[in-house]
């Protein structure tokens, strides 16, 4: 079945780092692929997706390409800050016609000033 | 537009109770499903919905019934609490199936079974 594997955190970094995530997943045929972030005590929000292979989802500074070669969609954002500290869940929806979604288990990212 | 509405926000039951977690939406979604967040477990799919009348189990459905009467509404009852289901409930709606347009999410039910 289809799965998604993210780095176990927690990723600890200093205010204006470069940050990534890593995301890699199995599924088969060209799933649709997300990331999400949860901030303390709130409900998960959508931060970017892709649908197609090499497409680049964009969204607050935060960047995912989708590789297909790879199976990977990892997160990248040049420059974090104390307000990006949350946990962030990789996820996909694959093309296979039973459309639930899996989601990793989250990585929780810590950012110090 | 309130988005996902999700009450209460926070519960304590003792073992063999009973209650309803309700969930609501006013983005006219069809698909709606309920997660358990439970430490280092993720996001488990409880029960999910693809429209009123048509509910479908997830991964973990055993001690938890659904129901889908309306587009809005889509209830979580839980039977007979038990301490293994202490944990956070997020409901979560999208306008396609399997949350192709990405989810919309509740803010959460914090639920503590003694």
């Amino acid at each position: 079945g289809d799965s998604v594997t993210q780095m176990e955190g927690p990723v600890t970094l200093s205010e204006e780092a470069f940050l990534t995530i890593n995301c890699t997943y199995t599924a088969t045929g060209y799933p649709s692929l997300f990331w999400y972030v949860q901030y303390p005590g709130e409900g998960l929000q959508l931060l970017l997706k892709a649908t197609k292979a090499d497409d680049k989802g964009s969204n607050k500074g935060f960047e995912a390409t989708y590789r297909k070669e790879t199976t990977s969609f990892h997160l990248e954002k040049g420059s974090v800050q104390v307000s990006d500290s949350a946990v962030y869940f990789c996820a996909l929806v694959g093309s296979g016609g039973s459309y639930i979604p899996t989601f990793g288990r989250g990585t929780s990212l810590i950012v110090h000033p | 537009n309130a988005g996902v509405t999700q009450t209460p926000k926070f519960q304590v039951l003792k073992t063999g109770q009973s209650m309803t977690l309700q969930c609501a939406q006013d983005m006219n979604h069809e698909y709606m499903s309920w997660y358990r967040q439970d430490p280092g477990m993720g996001l488990r799919l409880i029960h999910y919905s693809v429209g009123a009348g048509i509910t479908d189990q997830g991964e973990v459905p055993n001690g938890y019934n659904v129901s889908r009467s309306t587009t809005e509404d889509f209830p979580l009852r839980l039977l007979s609490a038990a301490p293994s289901q202490t944990s956070v409930y997020f409901c979560a709606s999208s306008y396609s199936t399997g949350g192709l347009d990405g989810y919309t999410f509740g803010s959460g039910t914090r639920l503590t079974v003694v």
